[in-house]
């Protein structure tokens, strides 16, 4: 079966830098994406890898080790305004993707 | 520019009745998903089409039929509602299938069955 696994909650203060990890075992893999929602809206796109390494986007960023199954979010200078659940997906051989339940995150002052 | 818009933006429906979630979208975009979102789980995609007149099953199609008349509607149906269906629809649309193009999300339908 296909299953992406990500931590359900996280806490961390502001100022400060967090890390999301993302594991995933699908069906193929055509690129990994990493969403933003914030409660009661609608998720909007943060970053997307398909090669291996770091793609940094201002205070976000994210890595991806496809042999590893493995990719994290990177977020730097947390600010209030970043407290959401952030969603990893992995597009698969059928180019749809597949999602994980997401990460709430809870900033702090 | 609206992007995709939903409508309703709630309902409360009866088991057993139907009803169709609207959605619309104005960039063109060939692509179209319609995903549930329930607590404790990803989204799930219930149906998609890849460009106008066609249609596919996504993971949990049950229960649910779709049609693409044209490029810019994708109204999802529920024939006759269960208290399963109770969640929060999104519709999604993107410029293609395949490369690294991200989905955009309309606001979404909270939906409840009773």
């Amino acid at each position: 079966g296909q299953n992406i696994d990500q931590p359900t909650e996280m806490t961390a203060t502001e100022g400060a830098i967090v890390q999301i990890n993302c594991t995933y075992q699908t069906s193929g893999f055509n690129g990994l994406f990493w969403y933003q929602q914030h409660a009661g809206e609608a998720p909007t796109f943060l970053s997307y890898n398909v090669l291996d390494g770091l793609e940094e986007k201002g205070r976000f960023s994210s890595f991806l080790s496809r042999s590893k199954g493995y990719s994290y979010l990177l977020l730097k200078e947390l600010q209030m305004k970043d407290s959401a659940s952030y969603l990893c997906a992995v597009r698969d051989s059928n180019y749809q993707l597949i999602w994980g339940a997401g990460t709430k995150l809870i900033i702090k002052p | 520019t609206a992007g995709i818009t939903q409508a309703p933006t709630s309902q409360i429906l009866a088991a057993g009745r139907s009803m169709t979630l609207r959605c619309t979208q104005d960039m063109r975009h060939n692509a179209m998903y319609w995903y549930r979102q329930d607590l404790g789980l990803g989204l799930r995609l219930i149906h998609y089409s890849n460009t106008a007149g066609t249609t596919g099953k996504g993971e949990v199609p049950d229960g649910y039929s779709v049609s693409r008349a044209n490029t810019d509607d994708f109204p999802l149906t529920l024939a006759s509602a269960v208290p399963s269906q109770t969640s929060v629809y999104f519709c999604a649309s993107s410029d293609s299938e395949g490369a690294g193009n991200e989905q955009f999300f309309g606001p979404g339908t909270r939906l409840t069955v009773l």
